[in-house]
Parts: C-alpha cells; sequence; structure tokens
C-alpha cells in the first residue's frame, strides 16, 4: 500500500514554544490531508481537513489559530502547534488520500510540553 | 450523520480462540466501512474495507468482516487468535468518497497464552 510518512515521531517541547509536524505521501500525490488528534485510551478525532492550494477545514472546536495547517504541496501538509501549552501534549496522525481511494496513516506523533 | 459504536472497550481472548470484535454503524446512506488496528504507539494499519461490494470481506492477517445490512453491524472475527494480534481496533465508517472518516472509541484486544 501507498506509504504516508510523519515526522517526528515524538517530540518534546517547552511550554509557550511552537512545533511543527509534517506529513508527507511518499510514493502518490494527495489530494485530501487529514489531521486527528488521539487522547490517551481514546478513540481519534479529526481536527481539520486539508486540500492542496486552498485553506484548511477546520471541525468544529478546533482553534484554528493555535493549530496551523498548511498544505503547500500535493504531498507535504503541515500541522504547527502555537504557544503550545501541556494541554496539547497528545498524539497526532495524519492521513492522506487521492481521489476515491482509502486514507493511509502516517505513524503518528506524540507531542509531549512540559 | 454517520456513527459507530463498538459495543466492547475491552476484550480478553487465549491465543489460538477465535476473536470477535463488535461494530455497529449508522448512517444515512451507503457507507463504506473499515476496520484499523493500531499497535501502542504506532499508527493505524488498514485490516479490511466494506465498499459496498462482497458482505463477507476478507483483510490481512487472517481477519474478516461480514457487513449485515439488516443489523446494521460489521463484527470483525479471526478463527486463531495470536498473541501478536493484540492492540487496539476501531472501527470506521466513511460515506462517498472516503472523505470524513469517523472512528469508533476503539476496542482493545488481550490476547493470553
Amino acid at each position: 500500500g501507498a506509504v504516508v510518512s510523519q515526522h517526528p515521531s515524538w517530540v518534546i517541547c517547552k511550554s509557550g514554544t511552537s512545533v511543527k509536524i509534517e506529513c508527507r505521501s511518499l510514493d502518490f500525490q494527495a489530494t485530501t490531508m487529514f489531521w486527528y488528534r488521539q487522547f490517551p485510551k481514546q478513540s481519534l478525532m479529526l481536527m481539520a481537513t486539508s486540500n492542496e492550494g486552498s485553506k484548511a477545514t477546520y471541525e468544529q472546536g478546533v482553534e484554528k489559530d493555535k493549530f496551523l495547517i498548511n498544505h503547500a504541496s500535493l504531498t507535504l501538509s503541515t500541522l504547527t502547534v502555537t504557544s503550545a501549552h501541556p494541554e496539547d501534549s497528545s498524539f497526532y496522525i495524519c492521513s492522506a488520500e487521492q481521489v476515491l481511494t482509502e486514507a493511509f496513516f502516517g505513524q503518528g506523533t506524540r507531542l509531549t510540553v512540559v | 450523520a454517520q456513527s459507530v459504536t463498538q459495543l466492547d472497550s475491552h476484550v480478553s481472548v487465549s491465543e489460538g480462540t477465535p476473536v470477535l470484535l463488535r461494530c455497529n454503524y449508522s448512517s444515512s446512506y451507503s457507507p463504506s466501512l473499515f476496520w484499523y488496528v493500531q499497535h501502542p504507539n504506532k499508527g493505524l494499519q488498514l485490516l479490511l474495507k466494506y465498499t459496498s461490494a462482497a458482505t463477507l470481506v476478507k483483510g490481512i492477517n487472517g481477519f474478516e468482516a461480514e457487513f449485515k445490512k439488516s443489523e446494521t453491524s460489521f463484527h470483525l472475527t479471526k478463527p486463531s487468535a495470536h498473541m501478536s494480534d493484540a492492540a487496539e481496533y476501531f472501527c470506521v465508517v466513511s460515506g462517498a468518497g472516503f472523505q470524513k472518516l469517523v472512528f469508533g472509541t476503539g476496542t482493545r484486544l488481550l490476547v493470553s497464552p
């Protein structure tokens, strides 16, 4: 199957700093990428949907200015957690898909804010 | 609106015995249904998917699921559990074009020797 690479796999940052997470589709062009957040022992919650070259669509309750999403090319989307706080600590997972195909997931990023 | 309900938060089986993970869905139109597996601190791996073709879907690692419209169910089964099957399993529903996946709350499968 197609490969989606997410980087970094884990990151620790200080409160108040910003962290960027990258999601790349390695062997296909992804028309749409999705960002999810997973709290410990809970399910995945969709944060936002991004299409290449356009603004991301955020789910209700997700702060746009807090979680900046950029989908600059058909193979790369980035999620920047701005002014991170301990409550932003979580497991973030991206997925990428082509038109009318299944979604392929990255391996996830464990963010810890101290 | 679409939703999925995973009826069990935990399922414990012995190695070599059958596995049954239950999932019920709700959808206002013909859904696509998926089962994903997640090992600790890892991403998600697709086990199998139903997209309105055969109602009995065979997936990887010996797993299969049957789509039952009358019961709005999509239960995941495996005849014989292996220790490596211990993981978190998510039942997922989506609409046309595989957009907006909606995840169930997950079922943790525990396999004992």
